[in-house]
């Protein structure tokens, strides 16, 4: 248990469809973060949101939209996703980015979607 | 950007084995850590180590920072070490974590 939880933990979803994913941390922290880790590739990270403004958008098409409502929830909106979007969708959470190298990134359990 | 490689890419062992784990990385870094990732997917920190030696258990890690790698150790493995070992690293003007590709372990009894 890292103190960071994700829900659902599988999910299956058709192209049309429009679900979310959660993510919620128990650690305190002020940076949370949104990762996707696709089949035998690195993680990629997708969202960076640091005392609730969003500091990271790495160029992720706009059928995912984030939402962080307060430091510790951290939501992932889909719609109209394609089955490569398919994938395990792993939540971190961290004290300050703006420490900058000390920071210690902490991970929920992922999310595995698969896009039908 | 920074360039992380870790090596081999897959180790199969038979319990009871020793083994070590390579990350290299391209560029000078403030920030190293190592995670393992379960056959669940769960991602768990095992060190913060940006430089020196730390030990928790029967794992151990080293990084040589001014010769950009890091090592992992595992000894005496069981079967729960199984998964995949990550190596991640921030440079000293950012704050992202750049993952490696990991190294996929397997503990045989």
């Amino acid at each position: 248990e890292t103190g960071v939880t994700q829900t659902p933990r599988h999910l299956v979803m058709g192209m049309t469809n429009k679900k979310s994913l959660k993510c919620e941390q128990h650690l305190g922290h002020n940076a949370m973060y949104w990762y996707k880790q696709s089949a035998k590739k690195p993680l990629e990270l997708m969202f960076v949101y640091s005392l609730e403004e969003r500091v990271e958008n790495n160029s992720v098409p706009s059928r995912f939209s984030p939402e962080c409502p307060n430091s510790s929830h951290l939501f992932l909106h889909l719609h109209t996703l394609q089955p490569e979007d398919s994938a395990l969708y792993l939540c971190a959470s961290s004290q300050d980015p703006a420490s900058g190298s000390r920071d210690t990134q902490y991970f929920g359990p992922g999310t595995r979607l698969t896009v039908l | 950007g920074i360039q992380v490689e870790q090596s081999p890419p897959d180790l199969i062992l038979q319990e009871g084995a020793n083994s070590t784990l390579r990350c290299n990385f391209s560029d000078s870094v403030n920030n190293l850590q190592w995670f393992h990732q379960n056959p669940w997917g769960q991602l768990i920190n095992l060190f913060y180590i940006p430089s020196g030696t730390k030990q928790n258990g029967r794992l151990s890690a080293t990084t040589v920072a001014t010769e950009r790698y890091s090592l992992l150790y595992i000894s005496s493995s069981q079967t729960t070490d199984s998964g995949v070992y990550f190596c991640a690293v921030v440079t000293s003007n950012d704050y992202k974590l750049s993952f490696g590709a990991g190294t996929t372990v397997t503990v045989r009894a």
